[in-house]
Formats: structure tokens, sequence, C-alpha cells
């Protein structure tokens, strides 16, 4: 059964911090992501990578950056942490075959102060 | 602009009867459509998928209906349980097109299963 792990389920940060968010996926999948969910917007896209050091920008990429040092592991990192960023992150991964669901995290929960 | 629509944020239905989740895309270049199911606090999880070279597809409980002339698919859920009560993500993704793999996700519909 896939796994995808994120370090943390609750996260409370302050304002002009660097936060970073660990996620780790155990099923050798190629392609890993990161989203946000907020009320009423659903989950949209901040990151995504198809490889190690690969990475493309998402819908909403602004404030963010991703490292993928690691196949397993990708990192979101938020540069200097704004209260908007107060939200639900969600990783996902996904083998290179594209007939194939993404497969989530539990979340993390941030808060910014 | 969203690509991929939901638009009744809820639903309330009945234990026992049928739940109907709808969902609209505009991008007719979409060929591969997925429903997740989100409790709160925990990341969603795969229900099912279906390619736009079926109209239907079904496991267990839950079948999902394509209609590609109206860019429109729905998610049945039959008999719908308490344990049913969640938000409803569809999603879809052009495959012909992956360079990128991306899925693009709807807003969500939360489901309310009435005692």
């Amino acid at each position: 059964d896939v796994k995808v792990t994120q370090s943390s389920r609750y996260l409370v940060k302050r304002t002009g911090e660097k936060v970073f968010l660990e996620c780790v996926q155990d099923m050798d999948h190629e392609n890993m992501f990161w989203y946000r969910q907020d009320p009423g917007l659903g989950l949209r896209l901040i990151y995504f990578s198809y490889d190690v050091k690969m990475k493309e920008k998402g819908d909403i990429p602004e404030g963010y950056s991703v490292s993928r040092e690691k196949k397993e592991r990708f990192s979101l990192i938020l540069e200097s942490a704004s209260t908007n960023q107060t939200s639900m992150y969600l990783c996902a991964s996904r083998p290179r075959d594209s007939n194939q669901p993404q497969h989530f995290g539990d979340g993390t929960r941030l808060s910014i102060l | 602009d969203q690509q991929v629509k939901q638009n009744s944020p809820s639903l309330s239905v009945q234990e026992g009867r049928i739940s109907i989740l709808n969902c609209d895309y505009t991008n007719s270049m979409f060929d591969y459509f997925l429903w997740y199911k989100k409790y709160p606090a925990e990341g969603p999880t795969f229900l099912i998928s279906i390619s736009s070279i079926k109209d239907k597809n079904e496991d267990g409980r839950f079948t999902v209906f394509l209609n590609k002339s109206a860019k429109h698919l729905s998610l049945h859920i039959v008999p719908s349980q308490p344990g049913d009560s969640a938000v409803y993500f569809c999603a879809a993704s052009a495959r012909f097109m992956n360079r990128d793999d991306k899925i693009i996700f709807g807003k969500g519909t939360r489901l309310h299963i009435l005692p």
C-alpha cells in the first residue's frame, strides 16, 4: 500500500519565519506534488516535480519554493511566512504511468501568526 | 477560469438512498477523470476513475458516469451510508499532453448522509 508521510500534522509559525514542510513517499514514485486546501477554493497546486532536482510551478507558486534532492522526498519551503499562507498543505505522489491516481498524505495544518 | 466545476458546495441525502454528485469541465482535452473523498484532518483518498473511452465505470457502491458531449460526469453512491459523509473532489487531466502531469481539481462537494 502506498504511504505518503508528511512530517507534521499541525504546525504554528510566526510571520517572517522560513518554514519547511517535508513529504516522503515509499513507493518509488517519480512524480510528487504540493497542494494547499482552503475552504471554498478546493485543492490548488503549488509546485510539482517529475524527477529528482526537477520542479515545475503550479497555479499558485508565489511565496513558495521546493526542493527534490532525493526521489522519495519533496520539500515545500515558505521563504518568509505570511498570514495568508495559513492553510492545510497536502503532499501527493504518483508513478509516471499517468493511468495511476495520485496518493495523498494526511496533510499539515499550518498556522502563521 | 475554472476548468473543473462542482457547482453544489453541499448535498444532503437520506441514508439508504442514492447520492449523486455532479461535475462539469470545460477543457475538451481532458481524457481522464477521478473522484476523491476527503474526511476532515485527513488527505484525500482515491475513489474511482474513468477514461474518456468509457462512459461508465463501477466499483461496488460507486459508479462514475461520463457524458463527453455535455462535458459532464457524475458520481453515484448507492446505497448511501453514514461513512460516506465527506467532501468529494472531482478531478481531471489530459494524459496525452501530460508532460507536466497536472491533475485539475474542482472545489469539492460536501456530502451529508442523514440518518
